[in-house]
């Protein structure tokens, strides 16, 4: 048990669509991040929240956004969903600023398929 | 730039016996962490073990251990004993000094035969 959940486990949503996942971090956990695993590949680096701020970005578009809550909640909202939208996501937390060694607590993710 | 090359898609091993799984890794930075993770069906990434690259000694954690080749770029997983729960995904990341992201390998299925 990571202490990190996330909902919902599976959706389901049609091309052009806009969908919000959401993920619940353990309490005192600054540090939030999210990841695309696409069928057969290892997760990719979508964004990364700490406090609240983006603390960086990979190689997606800008349709897709996040939030990160006081209450150590986030959201990844992807906008005109495609289908190479269709992954698992994953969301991750840790107690600290992003570092080398810092050591990431995983959610079971929500399985994302554009139809 | 950075890269993670795990050549082994799949591995069997049999129950109670010892398997290594490879990774490779290319970066031109001098400070760099190198971690594994497993996962299994359900999805959620578990933590294994993490080397810093500035580390002398390699990592261990119980049953896994961490063969660290600092000069040939290698980072394998070696798990001892191993058992029918660590049938798995397993996958070897990088971070970067400055960088605030996990840079993931594309994984090795493992296999354990009863």
């Amino acid at each position: 048990e990571t202490g990190v959940t996330q909902s919902p486990t599976h959706l389901i949503k049609t091309r052009g669509q806009q969908v919000t996942l959401r993920c619940s971090s353990q309490s005192g956990h600054n540090t939030v991040s999210w990841y695309q695993q696409a069928l057969g590949q290892g997760p990719q680096f979508i964004f990364q929240y700490y406090r609240e701020e983006e603390n960086g970005r990979g190689n997606f578009p800008p349709r897709f956004s996040g939030l990160q809550f006081p209450n150590y909640s986030s959201e990844l909202n992807v906008n005109a969903l495609e289908l190479d939208d269709s992954a698992l996501y994953l969301c991750a937390s840790s107690p600290r600023a992003p570092d080398i060694n810092e050591k990431l607590f995983f959610g079971s993710g929500t399985q994302l398929s554009v139809l | 730039a950075q890269k993670i090359t795990q050549t082994q898609p799949g591995m069997f091993v049999q129950e109670k016996e010892a398997v290594t799984l490879d990774c490779t890794y290319d970066t031109s930075d001098p400070s760099y962490g190198l971690f594994w993770y497993k996962q299994p069906s359900s999805g959620e990434m578990i933590f294994l073990i993490y080397q810093g690259s500035y580390d002398q000694q390699n990592a261990t954690e119980g049953r896994y251990s961490l063969n660290f080749q600092k000069a040939r770029k290698s980072a394998n997983l070696v798990i001892s004993a191993s058992q029918l729960g660590d049938s798995a995904m397993y996958f070897c990341a990088m971070v970067r000094t400055g960088a605030n992201n996990l840079f993931f390998g594309t994984g090795t299925r493992l296999t354990v035969i009863p």
